[in-house]
């Protein structure tokens, strides 16, 4: 069955902590992305990788990084330094080049930071 | 002025009725267009993609694209309360094909 895992589901974490979302794909797509989505906005781009070993920053990098070791998976680290981390954090995948603009996303992950 | 303009709702129609959803944008070197659908606390699931200007049509799902006004809608046809979500519009240019812009999204709600 393929598809885009990302888990946990609900993530719960105390302020000044890192943590880290995991996403994983396997359909065999080059490219993979992660965006935020608060409540009444559209989502948003932090950071996409087009091949294995390379990323960019998207529109909101401060306070994430991301490695991008293996084609299936990209996870997301949230540091202490991202200003306002509660938010539904989405990964999603796409054959890349030309066709990078057909994405599709995983189930999200919900953090709540206190 | 946001890229991308989509008006929030709710949107609440009866049941067997037919659904207009619409996006406004600036960037007229957007050339990609798509409609995702959203449940409730779940991830979008692309519906619609069309390339450039003029009609797709899927089912009970019509995207059309009309760059001059740069304006474009998604119609629902025989609604159902299956129906009920959130509807993002989203477009991409040319030379940026990874970096697709994203309306806020308008919560449809079909009534039985």
């Amino acid at each position: 069955d393929g598809g885009i895992t990302q888990s946990p589901k609900y993530l719960f974490r105390k302020e000044g902590q890192n943590v880290t979302l995991s996403c994983e794909q396997n359909l065999n797509h080059d490219a993979m992305y992660w965006y935020r989505q608060d409540p009444g906005q559209g989502l948003r781009l932090i950071y996409y990788s087009q091949i294995v070993n390379d990323f960019q920053k998207g529109d909101i990098a401060e306070g994430y990084s991301v490695s991008r070791e293996k084609k299936e998976s990209f996870p997301l680290t949230v540091t202490s330094a991202q200003k306002n981390p509660t938010a539904f954090y989405l990964c999603a995948s796409s054959s890349g080049g030309m066709a990078s603009n057909e994405q599709y996303f995983g189930p999200g992950t919900r953090l709540t930071v206190t | 002025q946001k890229e991308v303009e989509q008006d929030p709702g709710p949107l609440s129609v009866p049941e067997g009725a037919i659904v207009s959803l619409n996006c406004t944008y600036s960037n007229s070197a957007f050339q990609y267009f798509m409609w995702y659908r959203q449940y409730s606390r779940k991830g979008p699931e692309l519906l619609m993609y069309t390339y450039s200007s003029g009609n797709k049509e899927d089912g009970r799902f019509t995207a059309q694209v009309d760059k001059s006004s740069k304006y474009i809608s998604l119609f629902i046809r025989d609604s159902q309360p299956s129906d009920s979500a959130t509807y993002l519009c989203a477009m991409s240019s040319y030379s940026s094909a990874s970096k697709i812009i994203f309306g806020s999204g308008t919560r449809l709600s079909i009534r039985p």
